[in-house]
């Protein structure tokens, strides 16, 4: 089975500066990464996918990739309190194997506080 | 476009009853997903229907759990009896496969069985 590992937090960042969330997942074959945003009582909200090693950007949001070492990183620069939500990485597939259109594998979510 | 729709929203039962939640994906999308969310933790993915065939349901729970998809459309999943460890949010998602791979989520339905 596949794994993907988050740290739960709650992580705490004041606002205005760079929050920074981390992913590690088990399988080396994974070629696709998603970050979800999820509010309290909502359901998840797609906000970036990644498919290739190095930086993406979207706005405030960059996802950063990195194969070798079996982690991805989602940075939300100049964080506003509405970006308070836990955030979902997830890898497609649920077992050993699994290509961009398998079921989601998701970690457990970090929840992020941002500090007025 | 209209998101993804499930129905109910909120569901009471009791253990060893009977309940259904139904899903309507976004227009045109091939691929829809049933996932369980306990509280605190991430999704977890149940069943995959492409069209109205079964994809994957290695996660399912196929003594109480099932799920149908007829003519490639909307979807429901049924769980009978219930179980107390079965209160969670059950979420909706489809993606469309030849334009995309993301997945898009409905609102879900909070199911507390008593």
């Amino acid at each position: 089975q596949k794994e993907v590992e988050q740290n739960s937090g709650p992580l705490s960042v004041p606002e205005g500066a760079i929050a920074s969330l981390n992913c590690t997942y088990s399988d080396r074959g994974s070629q696709s990464f998603f970050w979800y945003r999820q509010y309290s009582g909502k359901s998840p909200e797609l906000i970036m996918f990644i498919y290739s090693n190095g930086d993406k950007e979207d706005g405030r949001f960059t996802a950063q990739l990195n194969k070798a070492s079996q982690y991805v990183s989602l940075l939300i620069r100049d964080s506003q309190p509405s970006d308070s939500a836990t955030y979902l990485c997830a890898v497609p597939g649920v077992g050993n194997s699994g290509g961009g259109a398998d079921g989601l594998t998701f970690g457990k979510g970090t929840h992020l506080i941002i500090q007025p | 476009e209209a998101g993804v729709a499930q129905s109910p929203r909120y569901k009471i039962i009791e253990k060893r009853q009977s309940v259904a939640f139904w899903c309507n994906p976004i227009s045109g999308h091939a691929t829809l997903y049933w996932y369980q969310q306990i509280l605190g933790q991430g999704p977890k993915l149940l069943i995959q229907f492409q069209n109205n065939g079964v994809v994957d349901d290695s996660q399912l729970p196929k003594d109480r759990f099932s799920a149908e998809r007829l003519k490639g459309v909307d979807s429901t999943l049924k769980i009978q009896p219930a179980k107390l460890e079965d209160s969670a949010v059950y979420l909706c998602a489809s993606s469309h496969g030849l334009l995309g791979y993301e997945q898009y989520f409905g609102p879900g339905t909070r199911l507390t069985v008593t």
